[in-house]
């Protein structure tokens, strides 16, 4: 039972461009959503999040989109960089509860070319 | 601030062996978590905690078990270690229930059994 999925395991895009990573979730009790980087042989930190009560967070080069009605989130990159190549998690949570459980999704590898 | 660190970052272990994976964290985070992430998936929480004292079963607990005496550390116990263990650890730690609900990760144990 995948709550949290991401269907394309690699993305590869070209230095400048824009990189579009994709999330849906199944659970309707979610309602704060976050992006991970994870580099090779280091922890998983923390990009950028979103509540359930806004549709966008920009933070930088980093935009996170989220359309509730079709359980989808996205992450916008740009311009996309080398150092950017990483694999992508999302993630998310029902604030109710209260106890900061995340359920992570399989994982994009974005690849930036030079 | 070392964040949240993690011993041993490899180890190999034959079938039926016992060890003991360190988790400390240095932010006076109440919240803790267990993860593990095998090739090409997401991370799987394994055990969580939202105090000293206070440790709950996540999505795959069988085969670990967990203490929680302390606010700073988290160690994850694996009794009668089988190959299925063979993974990659990840230690965690947020501030859950001050309405932001990024955690923060240790760098990872590589764990192997043979």
């Amino acid at each position: 039972d995948q709550q949290v999925k991401q269907n394309s395991p690699s993305l590869s895009v070209q230095e400048g461009r824009i990189s579009i990573l994709n999330c849906d979730y199944t659970n309707s009790m979610f309602d704060y959503f976050l992006w991970y980087k994870k580099y090779p042989a280091e922890g998983p930190t923390f990009l950028i999040s979103i509540s359930s009560i806004k549709d966008k967070n920009e933070d930088g080069r980093f935009t996170v989109f989220l359309n509730k009605s079709a359980k989808h989130l996205s992450l916008h990159i740009v311009p996309s960089q080398p150092g950017d190549s990483a694999v992508y998690f999302c993630a998310a949570t029902p604030t109710s509860g209260n106890t900061g459980k995340l359920i992570f999704g399989q994982g994009t590898t974005l690849q930036v070319k030079p | 601030n070392a964040g949240v660190t993690q011993t041993p970052k490899f180890r190999i272990l034959k079938i039926g062996q016992s060890m003991t994976l360190q988790c400390t964290q240095d932010m006076n985070h109440n919240y803790m978590y267990w993860y593990r992430q095998d090739p090409g998936m997401g991370l799987k929480l394994i055990y969580y905690s939202v105090g000293a004292g206070i440790t709950d079963k996540g999505e795959v607990p069988n085969g670990y078990n967990v203490s929680r005496s302390t606010t700073e550390d988290f160690p994850l116990r694996l009794e009668l270690a089988a190959p299925s263990q063979t993974s990659v650890y990840f230690c965690a730690s947020s501030y859950a229930n001050m309405g932001s609900y990024e955690q923060y990760f240790g760098p990872g144990t590589r764990l192997t059994v043979t």
